[in-house]
């Protein structure tokens, strides 16, 4: 069973500080998503990373894929009140499949 | 094409009662897949359709539970005989899986979802 362990599952931080979470499996993964959703709404793609040590950025936002493409990364610098809600880490399996990490719970406060 | 809808976006019923749930995709995506969500955790792989195949059903998933994809487009989700643990957030997303297409390939976009409420 291929497992995506995600930490820390809740971070709370004041404006402006830096955070990273974390994905972390003993599975290959083809390629990695990181969603971000909002109560009551359905996730929304941020990235997807798909060669391994792969930086992407977005903003403050940086992804980063492991370069064995098991595990990946998101730093957030000076973090805004607007990054708050839950981030998601999904691997994408040989078949197209996602599997999920639990999620990390951002709140930042202002 | 504004990206994959769902309806409807709330849901209140009675224990026992039936309720359909309707997901239109991305068009000329062909994956079609279902999730359920309960606070604060990651979505539950509930089903998926490859056009209009179903193609995997997860074994959590109660013979209560069906969904149909006709034509290869829209889909639906029924949950018969509903319960109070159905309460969730029921996501449907929606992928390309093109021959072709190397980034990005079978990427998921998600709907806004529809929330249950089973009283």
């Amino acid at each position: 069973t291929q497992l995506l362990e995600q930490s820390p599952q809740f971070l709370s931080i004041q404006e402006g500080e830096n955070l990273t979470v974390y994905c972390n499996s003993s599975s290959v993964f083809s390629s990695l998503q990181w969603y971000r959703q909002e109560p009551g709404e359905g996730p929304v793609l941020l990235v997807t990373v798909v060669t391994g040590g792969e930086v992407k950025k977005l903003k403050r936002l940086t992804f980063q894929f492991g370069d064995a493409r098991k595990d990946s990364s998101l730093h957030i610098t000076a973090a805004q009140p607007g990054d708050t809600g839950l981030y998601l880490c999904a691997g994408m399996d040989s078949n197209y499949q996602l599997i999920w990490g639990a999620g990390t719970k951002l709140i930042i406060k202002p | 094409d504004t990206g994959v809808s769902q309806d409807p976006r709330h849901k209140i019923t009675k224990r026992g009662q039936n309720v359909t749930f309707r997901c239109d995709p991305i068009s000329e995506h062909n994956r079609l897949y279902w999730y359920r969500q309960t606070l604060g955790q990651g979505p539950e792989f509930l089903t998926y359709f490859q056009n209009e195949a179903q193609l995997e059903k997860s074994r959590l998933l109660s013979d209560r539970f069906s969904a149909e994809r006709p034509k290869g487009s829209f889909s639906t989700l029924e949950i018969q005989r509903t319960e109070q643990g159905d309460s969730a957030m029921y996501l449907c997303a929606s992928s390309p899986l093109w021959p072709g297409a190397i980034r990005g390939k079978g990427t998921q976009y998600f709907g806004p979802g529809t929330r249950l409420t089973v009283l």
